[in-house]
């Protein structure tokens, strides 16, 4: 079965500008995990989406926004970027139990 | 506020000797762990996980180790082989409260041939 998608894999943005990052998760997963990955601060957890209801969420600011629709499909999205936004977001998606996450190959976003 | 430390960036190691990877905690309300290996360009995938009613769990070349009153896990690769090298994440989670799980820094293996 196909894995995690997420779309697009490289981007490039201004500061100031806002992105949106898209993820399609395994089919029959309900919960998308998203994640901030920056060189020396591993893995940030920014939310969790479960069945379009936010179930969790981390520490960062509310320019980090997303939301999942009812195919279990999840966008992400940061406005007025910052240069310290530079980073690879990842997305998860597990059947919600919590017994583990089947991660996507992540979205580059570089910030210039 | 790091609940979950991995004190040790980088990690060498000899082919076919053992790996030992640690990772620490600092939330008692942690009960269920993982490590997920990670390549450059992917994302991480998932090795091991076990459980905190067990104190070991084995895969194959992989076994993890649970000390609870330490607050400790570690990830034990043997024999090492250079496919290994990559980034290894511990990650920690409370099954019986939000699912959220929290990520070490990682720790860099490199297996030298």
């Amino acid at each position: 079965k196909a894995g995690v998608t997420q779309t697009p894999r490289y981007l490039i943005k201004t500061r100031g500008q806002q992105v949106t990052l898209s993820c399609s998760p395994i089919s029959g997963h309900r919960s998308v995990s998203w994640y901030q990955q920056t060189p020396g601060q591993g893995l940030q957890f920014l939310f969790e989406y479960f069945s379009e209801t936010q179930r969790n969420k981390g520490n960062f600011p509310g320019r980090f926004s997303g939301r999942q629709f009812s195919n279990s499909r999840s966008e992400m999205n940061v406005s007025t970027l910052e240069l310290g936004d530079s980073a690879l977001y990842l997305c998860a998606s597990s059947l919600g139990t919590g017994r583990g996450y089947t991660f996507g190959s992540g979205t580059r976003l570089t910030v210039v | 506020d790091q609940q979950v430390k991995q004190n040790s960036p980088s990690l060498s190691v000899q082919e076919g000797r053992i790996s030992i990877l640690n990772c620490d905690y600092t939330n008692s309300m942690f009960d269920y762990f993982l490590w997920y290996k990670k390549y450059p360009a992917e994302g991480p995938t998932f090795l091991i996980s076990i459980s905190s009613i067990k104190d070991k769990n084995e895969d194959g070349r992989f076994t993890v180790f649970l000390n609870k009153s330490a607050k400790h896990l570690s990830l034990h690769i043997v024999p090492s082989q250079p496919g290994d090298s990559a980034v290894y994440f511990c990650a920690a989670t409370q099954l019986s409260g939000t699912y959220k799980y929290i990520f070490g820094t990682g720790t860099r293996l490199k297996v030298l041939a």
